[in-house]
């Protein structure tokens, strides 16, 4: 079975700063990894993926994550903060498989932004 | 394009009663998954329906349950209520090609069990 961890459950960093989240998985295939942001009130939203190909993917926002094999991890990061950063982020591996498809999720970092 | 639509967006009940939440994917998207939020266990699957299939399920008890209509919209039901099963429900559509592709998901419906 698939895992996620994302060691950091809360992170402060000041405006203008850059950020890197962390994320290690578990997964015996080819991951397709994900991660999503949410903000209080509202469903994640989906950052950045990767299923294949270059190891660095770009998403919106500003932020990008790289896969790294080898470490089992894919961290986001993004080299300066906007207040508006502030909120919640999760990692997810899918795990596509038997014409099915689900994601497991990290517990999520939260990040607080200081102006 | 409309995105993912959940009603209602909070309830409150009481053990024992059951509860049916209901979600309209984005208009072209056959599948639909639910989610369940908790501060403690995080964002976990409960199951996907596609073409008004079950594809997958998770693993929560049989008091969870869904179904989902010819039109795409879903609905999922939990019998019993307990205090536990206070938690955000999220729903996700996608357009259900293959087995890739992103989740939309909608605000979520927030469920408090007293």
């Amino acid at each position: 079975a698939q895992s996620v961890t994302q060691p950091d459950i809360h992170i402060t960093v000041s405006e203008g700063a850059s950020l890197e989240l962390r994320c290690n998985y578990s997964y015996g295939a080819t991951p397709y990894l994900f991660w999503y942001v949410q903000s209080p009130g509202q469903g994640p939203q989906l950052l950045l993926k990767y299923f294949s190909g270059d190891t660095l993917v770009q998403g919106i926002k500003g932020f990008e994550a790289e896969f790294k094999r080898s470490q089992s991890s894919f961290n986001l990061r993004k080299p300066s903060v906007h207040w508006s950063d502030a909120a919640e982020y999760f990692c997810a591996v899918g795990a596509p498989g038997a014409g099915s498809y689900q994601l497991t999720f990290g517990k999520g970092t939260k990040l607080s932004v200081i102006p | 394009k409309a995105g993912v639509t959940q009603t209602p967006r909070y309830l409150i009940k009481t053990r024992g009663q059951q509860v049916t939440l209901s979600c309209s994917p984005i208009s072209g998207h056959r599948s639909v998954s639910w989610y369940q939020q908790t501060p403690g266990q995080g964002l976990q699957f409960l199951f996907e329906y596609f073409s008004e299939t079950q594809r997958n399920k998770g693993n929560f008890p049989g008091r969870f349950s869904g179904r989902q209509f010819s039109n795409s919209r879903s609905e999922m039901n939990v019998s019993t209520l307990e205090l536990g099963d206070s938690a955000l429900y999220l729903c996700a559509s996608r357009t259900g090609q293959g087995s890739t592709g992103e989740l939309f998901f909608g605000e979520g419906s927030r469920l408090t069990v007293l």
